[in-house]
């Protein structure tokens, strides 16, 4: 799976839009770009992932650029239970013919929102 | 719908004991993972089941083992531990098809050893 690069830190403002990026410019053309949170101590949570096109859902939107070297991870309006750790992963997504479901993960971005 | 189970939530352990951990996945979901988190390593993929056979190993040593059963119920087992196995241990499963599928962790085992 390719490798990411994620800024190790970020803090936002409570009620502001979190925009957490990634860098995967290796990535495949068969590979999706999935992103999870870890609240502390808690197993992670998946929030969207997406193939080369935005995506959205009721946690977050995925903004993916055209080239697929990037994307973009918008939490629209942060609350301070958005704190977690936020990683970024990209992986092939048959998961049925290729690598299965193991994930790799970096060091991720830690998301500090404050009051 | 209920999440992945993982038991015993907490675990003390001692030196060159072993230990058995289990995780029950989500209803439909033949695909169980596990994985180790440290302060220092991170999350490290260990091993993944599928059907009852593991599919994809980790770099971890041959202490750490698992198997999955018909119901796709998964334990995983380490043998002679060590300091260093202190961790959160974390179990994913999935639904496996040929198309995106995302994993579900369940909350995780804290072993502590001492």
């Amino acid at each position: 799976d390719a490798k990411t690069t994620q800024p190790p830190s970020m803090d936002c403002a409570e009620g502001r839009a979190a925009n957490l990026p990634c860098n995967h410019s290796t990535i495949s053309g068969n590979e999706y770009v999935y992103w999870y949170r870890q609240i502390h101590s808690q197993g992670p949570q998946y929030i969207i992932h997406g193939l080369k096109n935005n995506e959205t859902n009721e946690m977050a939107s995925l903004i993916i650029t055209e080239d697929r070297k990037s994307s973009t991870l918008i939490l629209p309006h942060a609350t301070l239970r958005d704190t977690a750790v936020y990683y970024c992963i990209v992986r092939v997504g048959d998961s049925l013919n290729n690598a299965g479901n193991m994930l790799t993960f970096g060091g991720g971005t830690r998301l500090m929102v404050k009051p | 719908k209920a999440g992945v189970t993982q038991t015993p939530r907490y675990l003390i352990k001692t030196r060159g004991q072993q230990v058995t951990l289990s995780c029950s996945p989500i209803s439909g979901h033949r695909s169980v993972s596990w994985y180790q988190q440290t302060p220092g390593q991170g999350l490290q993929f260990l091993f993944e089941y599928f059907s009852e056979t593991q599919r994809n190993k980790g770099n971890f040593p041959g202490r750490f083992s698992g198997r999955q059963f018909s119901n796709s119920r998964s334990e995983m087992n380490v043998s002679t531990l060590e300091l260093g196995d202190s961790a959160l241990y974390l179990c994913a499963s999935s639904f496996i098809g040929v198309k995106d599928t995302e994993a579900f962790f369940g909350q995780g085992t804290r072993l502590t050893v001492v």
